[in-house]
């Protein structure tokens, strides 16, 4: 069974800052898709960004990247220029090829402080 | 385009009771995925329904069930409630997943569910 584990319950940034969220996982899969969603104080949880397993280039989604480590299976995120709008709870989650369940890790609460 | 619907936004039941919640999909999805996210327990992955069939279920017990319509629109019942079933039920839904594709999964705002 895969396993996602994010280590950081809480951060804080100062706004305009950068900040990295960690995510660690486990699986014996080979092909799989990783996803950082966020969840701010009105509980809907928002896609951020995906990652394939196969592509090795990291994704990018305007102020936010991923720092994706295969062999070490590490999955972090990286929010550039920190807005008070990004504060919220951040889950890192996997997911299987051909649809499936997402797996997702304890999440990570980060404060944004103007 | 309208994002995925959830209905009702709160629900407040006794234990024992029956409770159902409505999730409809967007338009041209036609997986839908049922997550519940109880306090402590993080988000745990409840059903994957498509084609009307369900294709996949998450550790929990048979009181969990539910369905999926023709218009891909999707309930989750939960029978003899009990208090640990309070928690926040979100629906999500995706374009139906190709051999070795997986797509996107977007979420509903949620149904907060309260047994007491």
């Amino acid at each position: 069974a895969q396993t996602v584990t994010q280590s950081q319950p809480e951060m804080s940034v100062q706004e305009a800052e950068t900040v990295t969220l960690s995510c660690t996982y486990d699986t014996s899969e080979s092909d799989y898709y990783l996803f950082w969603y966020k969840q701010p104080p009105s509980r809907q949880m928002i896609l951020v960004i995906r990652q394939e397993a196969y592509k090795q280039q990291n994704a990018t989604e305007n102020r936010f990247s991923v720092n994706f480590q295969k062999a070490a299976k590490s999955f972090s995120l990286k929010i550039s220029d920190s807005q008070l709008g990004d504060a919220a709870m951040y889950f890192c989650a996997f997911s299987e090829t051909s649809g499936s369940r997402l797996t997702f890790g304890e999440g990570t609460q980060l404060t944004v402080n103007p | 385009e309208a994002g995925v619907t959830q209905s009702p936004t709160h629900l407040i039941k006794t234990r024992g009771q029956q409770a159902t919640l409505r999730c409809s999909p967007i338009s041209g999805h036609t997986s839908v995925y049922w997550y519940q996210q109880a306090l402590g327990l993080g988000l745990q992955f409840l059903l994957w329904y498509d084609e009307g069939e369900e294709r996949n279920r998450g550790n929990f017990p048979p009181r969990f069930s539910g369905r999926q319509f023709p218009n891909y629109s999707s309930e989750l019942n939960v029978n003899a409630l009990e208090l640990e079933d309070s928690a926040l039920y979100l629906c999500a839904s995706s374009l139906r997943p190709g051999q070795g594709v997986t797509y996107e999964q977007y979420f509903g705002p949620g149904t907060r569910l309260t047994v007491t």
